[in-house]
């Protein structure tokens, strides 16, 4: 049962235009979204995160989009840059048992010049 | 600045070998955690402790033992490899916040 999903495994997007990560979760309890990024041969990084209080945070190129109706977030990256390619990870939690952080399956971004 | 350190970074391993991936971390956090990475799949959570002496299991525990005797060391034990202990895995910490800062991983194999 995957309670978070990433549909789309991989994303090409030319230099400079939009990138737009979907993530869509099952579970009515989570209140906490967090995107991580992975470079190759790396661990995950922390990127941005959003509370069900938000539907909304900014943080530079990023933005993450919260629909809590539809169960669904978005990572929005304006412009994207090369530096950009790697793999997106959406990650959902209860903020009472943030121990307990349920991942995506994650997203390959590529960004092309 | 070294956050998050794991060794080893590859291994091979026979079936029914035993070894300890080492995980240790110098930002002074309670809270670690150990996750696997299958090949196209999320980060499921093995094991977890919020602090020195407590641990916890995760999503996929079998197979797999962690001891916490100091807040900055947090090692697995694989008792008996088998095939489907063939994976990524990482470790965590975690400070008051949410976040989590991750080492940069062992890959490891068993044929």
């Amino acid at each position: 049962d995957q309670q978070v999903k990433q549909n789309s495994p991989s994303l090409s997007v030319q230099e400079g235009r939009i990138s737009i990560l979907n993530c869509d979760y099952t579970n009515s309890m989570f209140d906490y979204f967090l995107w991580y990024k992975k470079y190759p041969a790396e661990g995950p990084t922390f990127l941005i995160s959003i509370s069900s209080i938000k539907d909304k945070n900014e943080d530079g190129r990023f933005t993450v989009f919260l629909n809590k109706s539809a169960k669904h977030l978005s990572l929005h990256i304006v412009p994207s840059q090369p530096g950009d390619s790697a793999v997106y990870f959406c990650a959902a939690s209860v903020r009472a048992n943030t121990d307990k952080l349920i991942f995506g399956t994650g997203t390959r971004l590529q960004v092309f010049p | 600045n070294a956050g998050v350190t794991q060794t080893p970074k590859f291994r091979i391993l026979k079936i029914g070998q035993s070894m300890t991936l080492q995980c240790a971390q110098d930002m002074n956090h309670n809270y670690m955690y150990w996750y696997r990475q299958d090949p196209g799949m999320g980060l499921k959570l093995i094991y977890y402790s919020v602090g020195a002496g407590i641990t916890d299991k995760g999503e996929v525990p079998n197979g797999y033992n962690v001891s916490r005797s100091t807040t900055e060391d947090f090692p697995l034990r694989l008792e008996l490899a088998a095939p489907s202990q063939t994976s990524v895995y990482f470790c965590a910490s975690r400070g008051l916040g949410e976040k989590l800062f991750f080492g940069s991983g062992t890959q490891l194999s068993v044929l």
